[in-house]
């Protein structure tokens, strides 16, 4: 158990929908991660907040969005629902930046993901 | 553009034998990589990492290797066993850019044979 919880853990929905996956990191991390992982693809970085602000972003679309709230949790908004969205969907965490040797803290924690089946 | 490339798709090993799992990146500005496993409706879990001031890393059965001039890494798992199947993902960063972003590979299956 990573520490990291993800919800739903599969959701169901057609095209043109909207849905938001919620994510609570560990207990004292600060930082949270979106990944998506495509079928037969690796985990795509999408987005990264720090104590609530965005910090880095990579190739998420328009359509997505997401927030990190005050008591950290986050959340990642998906919207026009495409078939292409299908994908297992991951949160992580981290105390501070991971990536790196200290004052970065190396690694993620990452959540059990939430599969998402677009119709 | 596949900063991360993790051309074996799969690697089927015999018990007790070393698995080799090869890992490359194209972007010079990486200075950190970590190998991560994963296992079927689980999320991937942290297995061991490297800095670029270093070419080696060792932690138990696992050894990851880095050449930098050829910017490849490998991971090694000596002896491998039937648990270590897996999905392994390699992953780097760039430290500096002080953003935690990972950028991962395709992953690589690993089946390791009683």
């Amino acid at each position: 158990d990573s520490g990291v919880t993800q919800t739903p853990k599969h959701l169901i929905t057609a095209t043109g929908q909207r849905v938001t996956l919620r994510c609570s990191p560990r207990s004292g991390d600060l930082s949270v991660y979106w990944y998506q992982q495509s079928l037969d693809q690796g985990l795509q970085f999408l987005i990264q907040y720090y104590n609530g602000e965005e910090r880095a972003k990579g190739n998420i679309l328009e359509r997505f969005s997401a927030q990190q709230f005050p008591d950290l949790h986050s959340e990642l908004n998906l919207s026009s629902l495409e078939l292409g969205d299908s994908a297992l969907y991951f949160c992580a965490s981290s105390v501070g930046v991971a990536g790196g040797i200290l004052p970065n803290t190396g690694e993620l924690f990452f959540g059990e993901g939430s599969r998402l089946t677009v119709l | 553009d596949q900063q991360v490339k993790q051309n074996s798709p799969s690697l089927s090993v015999q018990e007790g034998r070393i698995s080799i799992l090869n890992c490359d990146y194209t972007n010079s500005m990486f200075d950190y990589f970590l190998w991560y496993k994963k296992y079927p409706a689980e999320g991937p879990t942290f297995l061991i990492s490297i800095s670029s001031i270093k070419d080696k890393n060792e932690d138990g059965r696992f050894t990851v290797f880095l050449n930098k001039s050829a910017k490849h890494l490998s991971l090694h798992i000596v002896p491998s066993q039937p648990g270590d199947s897996a999905v392994y993902f390699c992953a780097a960063s760039a430290s500096w850019s002080n953003t935690g972003k990972l950028i991962f590979g395709q992953g690589t299956t690993l089946q390791v044979k009683p």
